[in-house]
């Protein structure tokens, strides 16, 4: 089967913008998870998507959102982009969630 | 207090030698939990679950639960340089939150030749 994937792997922005990230689950899983990781907080909860709803969300601010289409893929957005966003962004995704996640690639974004 | 706790490290393990990583969480009502492994520049990679209290072994890794003393540990038998990565416990099922993990800040592991 194949893994998570995550397009694209690197961006840069401009302070600002906004940015739109991809991930595709694995075949069968129909949650999926979004976090950020940074040095400074580690890897933080943003939300989480399951039969194209979201039913948990971390604490950040409304600036970043997300969706999950009929097929399980899905997008995240960050709007008004700030330098603070820099991050490595990973999808997870599982069967029902709440199990076994397995890790995306991430994509790197870089907020100038 | 952070939900999940992990010592940072670094853990200095000689090669051949066992490598024990600690986790504590703070919420009575969480349901599972897992060991993530994740070497520098990558992403998590899962290692192991367990749902229950006791022991679970895969390989040279095993997996301890104890729910009563909210505490969650990894043995790394026979060590071995490629293990030299940053280890991640994260629980799930946090109150009300089926499906909001949480994680530690992370364990590093450095196993020495």
């Amino acid at each position: 089967k194949a893994g998570v994937t995550q397009t694209p792997r690197y961006l840069i922005k401009t302070r600002g913008q906004q940015v739109t990230l991809s991930c595709s689950p694995i075949s069968g899983h129909r949650s999926v998870s979004w976090y950020q990781q940074t040095p400074g907080q580690g890897l933080q909860f943003l939300f989480e998507y399951f039969s194209e709803t979201q039913r948990n969300k971390g604490n950040f601010p409304g600036r970043f959102s997300g969706r999950q289409f009929s097929n399980s893929r899905s997008e995240m957005n960050v709007s008004t982009l700030e330098l603070g966003d820099s991050a490595l962004y990973l999808c997870a995704s599982s069967l029902v969630g709440g199990g076994e996640q397995y890790f995306g690639p991430g994509t790197r974004l870089t907020v100038t | 207090q952070k939900e999940v706790e992990q010592n940072s490290g670094p853990l200095s393990v000689p090669e051949g030698a066992i490598a024990s990583l600690n986790c504590t969480y703070s919420d009575r009502g969480s349901q599972s939990f897992f060991w993530y492994r994740q070497y520098s520049g990558k992403s998590p990679e899962l290692i192991m679950s367990i749902y229950s209290n006791g022991d679970k072994e895969d390989g040279r890794f095993t997996a301890q639960l104890n729910k009563a003393s909210q505490y969650v540990s990894l043995l790394i038998r026979d060590s071995q340089p490629s293990d030299s990565a940053t280890y991640l416990c994260a629980v799930n099922g946090l109150t009300d939150s089926w499906g909001k993990f949480q994680f530690g800040a992370g364990t590093q592991v450095v196993v020495t030749p």
